[in-house]
């Protein structure tokens, strides 16, 4: 079955502990994204990667860092988290028509 | 102005009832669109791609003017199963690197 995997899917963490949410899809995209969904805001994009070892900034990038080792996995990473990271993050990975596969979500709270 | 603008809603219609969204996007060459779905807490998924002559899939029409810059969305005959949010999402690069997401409406379809 087509998929994006993340993990985990719920994390309760405090200002300052690095974190990584994993992302794996399992298509053989070259394009995965993440994503950060807050109220009112609407999806917005962290970082994207093109392709292993390409990667680069999206609109709000700021306090995460991604790595593209290998092409199924994309995890994101929060070095020193902050209590304006609480969000839903999603992982996604594109296929050759545009098409975003969408990991279930991570549901993230910095107290 | 924001790179994608949609009504948040909520839009509220009975069972049956026809509803139309629209989506504006800034960027005059975005290059491809589409329409997700996304229920309570989960993950976006692909409703319809949106082509510039206009497509449809069962009771759902997805229109794109590109003189206006706006898609939208058109919903026959409401199902209770249609209440979800709608994202409209518009690709501005010929890549798909960089989607841009609007803040999505939300409907309920009332029995």
């Amino acid at each position: 079955e087509a998929q994006v995997t993340q993990n985990p899917r719920y994390l309760i963490t405090v200002t300052g502990k690095k974190l990584t949410v994993t992302c794996s899809q399992n298509m053989n995209h070259e394009y995965m994204s993440w994503y950060r969904q807050d109220p009112g805001l609407g999806l917005r994009q962290i970082y994207y990667s093109m392709n292993v070892e390409v990667t680069d900034k999206g609109d709000v990038p700021e306090g995460y860092k991604v790595s593209r080792k290998e092409k199924r996995n994309f995890p994101l990473i929060l070095e020193s988290p902050s209590p304006n990271q609480t969000s839903l993050y999603f992982c996604a990975s594109v296929d050759l028509g545009g098409e975003l596969f969408f990991g279930e979500g991570s549901r993230l709270t910095v107290l | 102005r924001k790179e994608v603008e949609q009504d948040p809603g909520p839009f509220n219609v009975p069972e049956g009832a026809t509803v139309a969204f629209n989506c504006t996007y800034s960027n005059s060459a975005s290059q491809s669109f589409f329409w997700y779905r996304q229920d309570c807490r989960k993950e976006p998924k692909l409703l319809m791609s949106v082509y510039s002559s206009g497509n449809e899939d069962g009771r759902f029409t997805a229109q794109l003017n590109r003189a206006s810059q706006y898609i939208s969305l058109l919903i026959r005959d409401s199902k209770l199963s249609d209440s979800a949010t709608y994202l409209c999402a518009v690709n501005m690069e010929t890549s798909y690197d960089k989607v841009i997401f609007g803040p999505g409406t939300s409907l309920s379809v009332i029995p």
